[in-house]
């Protein structure tokens, strides 16, 4: 398996309070993903970094924000969270950007928001 | 922008029968990868099949095979001798050139119900 790790696997937060999910790879890939997955809806790209402090936004980044300071770590943030936001998160990564390339998924994050 | 359709939400098969899950796609790109996602209640995506757009041949592995048509934009995954363990979400998705990134793209997925 693939050496990603999420982080939290569950979280319970409160609508308008911030929260960071982590996303921690060991496996030295360039690039990496936040997907939201919601019923009736499958993956969608929340966000997306093809290096270190290089980051673009994917076709659902309203109201979320990223950062890569290090090649292993991304964090996905809810400035305020709400409760829109409630979904299961993956991150994803991948060694290069090529359309031939595996990418291989993380857990989850279970994010529920009350 | 690039689309996948799973146009079947649930699909049912009894053990040791085979079931077809349907996707179709749209793209302007003529370069692209194809996949087949498994989703089991554990929540792992673990990668089923992948097919290259420029390979006429159809993409197989073990009971797990596709009918790939291109010029319908046609994508669908057969399995054999189903099994217990094969039940699950299904996701189609493509990832082509475009951009930066390759992002792959995921249709709404099929939950596949395997019953005795």
């Amino acid at each position: 398996d693939a050496g990603i790790t999420q982080s939290p696997r569950h979280k319970v937060t409160e609508t308008g309070t911030p929260v960071t999910l982590r996303c921690h790879q060991t496996e030295n890939h360039r690039y990496m993903y936040w997907y939201r997955q919601d019923p009736g809806h499958g993956l969608r790209l929340i966000h997306y970094s093809y290096g270190v402090k290089d980051t673009d936004k994917g076709e659902v980044s309203d109201g979320y924000s990223v950062s890569r300071s290090k090649t292993e770590d991304f964090l996905l943030t809810l400035e305020s969270a709400t409760s829109s936001q409630t979904s299961v998160y993956f991150c994803a990564i991948s060694l290069t950007g090529g359309v031939n390339t595996e990418a291989f998924f993380g857990q989850g994050t279970r994010l529920t928001v009350v | 922008a690039q689309t996948v359709t799973q146009s079947q939400p649930e699909m049912s098969v009894q053990e040791a029968e085979t079931v077809t899950l349907s996707c179709t796609y749209d793209t302007s790109e003529s370069d692209y990868y194809l996949f087949w996602y498994k989703q089991p209640p554990s929540r792992q995506m673990i990668l089923v099949i992948r097919q290259e757009a420029y390979k006429q041949q159809n993409a197989t592995e073990n009971r797990f095979s596709v009918n790939f048509q291109k010029a319908a934009k046609s994508f669908s995954l057969k399995i054999s001798d189903s099994q217990l363990g094969d039940a699950a979400m299904y996701f189609c998705a493509y990832r082509g050139n475009t951009g930066t990134a390759s992002k792959l793209t995921f249709g709404t997925g099929t939950r596949l119900q395997v019953t005795l």
